[in-house]
């Protein structure tokens, strides 16, 4: 069945490092990559997403790129800030399984001053 | 604008009750979908609607496990003789259409069987 692999955490960076959280799937047919993101104390929204093979998703600083010859779709941020402290989801929607999302098991990221 | 609203917020129930989670997806969205987050997981596909059909219920882990949409609206998910194994953050979501359109999620119910 369909899977998603994430690095686990947590990840402590300080303010304005470099951010990579990395996310590779197993999917049946070709699916479409989401970014979820969870911020403390609220429901998990939409960072950012790709449909198809080499499009770049990107969103607030962050950016991913659908990667298929390494069923990849990583998540990179050039400079973190302290607001970016939140557990990062990585998903996919494989369309022949309709429009359910299959998650990863999320990457809690904490930013320090 | 209102987002997806869930209630309760935290619900605890001795083993062997009924529990029903309610779920007001976003005025207009056509699709409604429930999953189940346990401790330190990423969130499972439970079922989804497509306004007030129930078009894919793969997802439930047991008959014990039921979802309804009658208006194509406001859903309920109950879960019959609860289990110790049911503790955990159920999330509803709620999109415009299907395919990849954004699913917006609701805070969840955090739902603990003693």
């Amino acid at each position: 069945g369909d899977s998603v692999t994430q690095m686990e955490g947590p990840v402590t960076l300080s303010e304005e490092a470099f951010l990579t959280i990395n996310c590779t799937y197993t999917a049946t047919g070709y699916p479409s990559l989401f970014w979820y993101v969870q911020y403390p104390g609220e429901g998990l929204q939409l960072l950012l997403k790709a449909t198809k093979a080499d499009d770049k998703g990107s969103n607030k600083g962050f950016e991913a790129t659908y990667r298929k010859e390494t069923t990849s779709f990583h998540l990179e941020k050039g400079s973190v800030q302290v607001s970016d402290s939140a557990v990062y989801f990585c998903a996919l929607r494989e369309k022949s399984s309709g429009d359910k999302l299959t998650f990863g098991t999320g990457t809690r990221l904490a930013v320090r001053p | 604008g209102a987002g997806v609203s869930q209630s309760p917020r935290y619900k605890v129930a001795k083993r062997g009750q009924d529990v029903a989670l309610r779920c007001d997806p976003i005025s207009g969205h056509v699709s409604l979908f429930w999953y189940q987050q346990a401790l330190g997981q990423g969130p499972e596909f439970l079922t989804y609607f497509q306004n007030e059909a129930q078009l894919d219920k793969s997802g439930l882990p047991s008959d014990r496990f039921f979802a309804e949409r009658p208006e194509g609206s406001v859903s309920t998910l109950k879960i019959q003789r609860t289990q110790q194994e049911d503790s955990a953050v159920y999330l509803c979501a709620s999109s415009l259409g299907g395919g990849d359109q954004p699913q917006h999620f609701g805070d969840g119910t955090r739902l603990s069987i003693l």
